[in-house]
């Protein structure tokens, strides 16, 4: 399976900034995919990650807040823009390699919003 | 979508053998199921995964009826360090493209000595 790493591994935020986080993998995928997991919940797709076009938001997710890159095969990246104590969140990528069917999951990215 | 339903916590002691059930009713033709499991702190980690009747490798086996309705995965001889949450995923397929994943709940599993 593919090497995924995530940057930073968690941050501490003033409510009101944007934080940026990096999704890297060692090899060539297909899809990438960007969740959200809350406290002491399970995880929720934010949005697909399109290799060179606008990402694919889900129902309640929008560009502006989460705005989305992926300029090649291997990375992407994830900006939580305006942040409130509410972001206070694990922020996941995952991905699915060249040829393969499975997802698998970045180590996260542990953000608190104060 | 396909929605899964699972139960929310169960208990087992080690050495025992757990098996979690999970119901998609709604399931398509093109889905796979796929099992998860997470600890504390960090992403979920790829268990197994299939289509219909019985698929096994070095960590679980997951049974699958002729219907598709549900999915059972099973843990041999389980230990402490199998305390964790366990998601039953399944896949909308994308014109055979691959699947975007939508979790459920999870089943915490806690394994006394």
């Amino acid at each position: 399976s593919a090497v995924i790493s995530q940057k930073p591994s968690r941050d501490i935020c003033q409510r009101g900034t944007s934080l940026t986080i990096q999704c890297q993998v060692d090899s060539q995928v297909t899809m990438m995919f960007w969740y959200r997991q809350q406290p002491g919940q399970s995880l929720t797709l934010i949005a697909t990650a399109n290799q060179g076009s606008e990402a694919t938001y889900e129902s309640g997710f929008v560009i502006d807040k989460f705005p989305i890159s992926r300029p090649n095969l291997t990375f992407s990246t994830l900006t939580v823009s305006n942040l409130s104590p509410e972001d206070s969140s694990i922020y996941l990528c995952s991905v699915v390699s060249l040829g393969a069917d499975t997802q698998y999951f970045g180590p996260g990215t542990r953000l608190t919003v104060l | 979508l396909a929605k899964t339903t699972q139960p929310i916590s169960m208990d087992s002691y080690e050495g025992q053998e757990v098996n979690i059930t999970c119901s998609h009713n709604n399931i398509a033709t093109n889905d796979y199921i796929t099992w998860y499991q997470q600890f504390p702190s960090q992403g979920p980690r790829f268990i197994i995964q299939g289509y219909k009747t019985k698929v096994t490798n070095e960590v679980a086996s997951l049974f699958i009826p002729a219907d598709r309705k549900s999915s059972t995965l099973s843990l041999p001889r389980v230990s402490l360090s199998d305390t964790a949450v366990y998601y039953c995923l399944v896949g909308d397929d994308y014109g055979g493209a691959t699947n975007k994943l939508i979790f459920g709940t999870g089943t915490l599993l806690a394994v006394q000595p």
